[in-house]
Formats: structure tokens, sequence, C-alpha cells
């Protein structure tokens, strides 16, 4: 079955700060992985995800995110933390037969002046 | 143009009382979803439709009763309200087709039972 681990409940960084938000997969089949974003009091946004192209993937808001299969990982990376980047993040995998999401337990992260 | 849209936003009602939540999504979707993100923030699915068929029933109780009167509208009803049911309830819609699409969600409906 197919599961997503999140490490790290809160994330804070510096504005300008590098931002790491990490997620691992399990899954019996190659996987399909999404990075969604959730502002307060808000609907979750898709930032990125990995359908079996490229290994590196490119998302809104300068996101970008790296499938390592010998590691199982998606991390979520961006250079340059800004303010409005506060929010809940949440790594998702889909089963591959179906569109079914399951998720992560979510990344808070926090941005300090 | 709102994609996925959801009535109401907020509702607070008591225990014991019946409400429904309603979506619909103008993306021309074939499938629609509900997930329940829990106090904690924890997202699951609930259902899934797809053409008006359910799909994905994951094991919730039967007060939980979805209706789908076509492809683009997936209500939810909600029979005898329990404290428990407290969440933030998503609509979801996607394309059909080969596994990986995109779910968009919309905006949540946060329900409250006291």
């Amino acid at each position: 079955a197919q599961s997503v681990t999140q490490l790290g409940s809160h994330v804070s960084v510096s504005e300008g700060a590098l931002v790491l938000l990490r997620c691992n997969y399990s899954s019996s089949v190659p996987p399909y992985l999404f990075w969604y974003v959730q502002y307060p009091n808000q609907g979750l946004q898709l930032l990125l995800k990995y359908t079996s192209a490229a290994t590196l993937v490119k998302g809104i808001n300068g996101f970008e995110a790296e499938f390592k299969k010998s590691e199982t990982s998606f991390h979520l990376t961006k250079p340059s933390a800004h303010m409005s980047d506060a929010a809940e993040y949440f790594c998702a995998v889909s089963d591959g037969n179906t569109d079914k999401l399951i998720f992560g337990t979510g990344t808070r992260l926090q941005v300090f002046p | 143009d709102t994609a996925v849209s959801q009535t109401p936003k907020y509702l607070v009602t008591q225990m014991g009382n019946d409400k429904s939540i309603k979506c619909e999504q103008n993306l021309g979707h074939d499938t629609m979803y509900w997930y329940k993100q829990d106090s904690k923030k924890f997202l699951k699915i609930m259902f899934s439709y797809n053409n008006k068929e359910l799909i994905i029933n994951e094991t919730v109780p039967n007060r939980f009763s979805p209706k789908s009167p076509d492809k683009a509208h997936l209500n939810l009803h909600i029979n005898s309200l329990e404290l428990g049911d407290s969440a933030v309830y998503f609509c979801a819609s996607s394309q059909a087709g080969p596994a990986g699409n995109t779910i968009y969600f919309g905006e949540g409906s946060w329900l409250t039972v006291v």
C-alpha cells in the first residue's frame, strides 16, 4: 500500500533562507507524487507533481522537488523563502490505479523576517 | 470563476441535526471526491464518484451519504451529526483517465458540531 511520511511537522526559516520540506514515500508500484499548499482557511493548491517524466520537477511560486528513487524521497525546496510562503504543505501519493490521494501529515512552514 | 465551489463555507450546528454540503465543478471533470481534514490537519478521502457512479467508499459511517445528480455535482449529506464530525470537508475533482491526474480542491466547508 502507498504511504508518505513528512519529516517535521513544523519548519521555521528566515526570509531569504533555503526552504527544505522532507517527504519520503512507500509504494509497491511506480508512484505519482504531489505537493500541495494550504494557506490559512483556504483549500489546497497544487504546487507540483511527479508523474515519471523528469525527476526534477519545477512548480509554482519558485518551488521544486526532486524524485529520488534510491532514497524513496520527494523533498520540496525553494532557494529563498518569502513571508508569503508561510502555510501548511502536504506531500501526497496516488495509488496508480485511481486518482485517490494519500496524504502525509503536513508540515507547517513559518517564515520569520 | 471558481473551478470547484462548495457551500456553505462555514456551518455550525447542533448534535443530532442533519446537514448537507453542496459541491459543483465547472472544469468538465468526470471524477469528484470528498475529503475530510480533521483538527490535526490530517486529510483523508471519504468518497469518489466517476460520472455519477460511486468508485471509492472509505469505510465512512452510513450517516454520510454522497449524492451525485450529474457529473458536475457531488453533494454530501450527513445525518444525526456527532461532535466527532467537526472537521473541514473538501470537495475535489479530476479528469478521468490514467492515474496521476491533478486533483483540484474547493475552498473547504468548516463544519462545527456543538
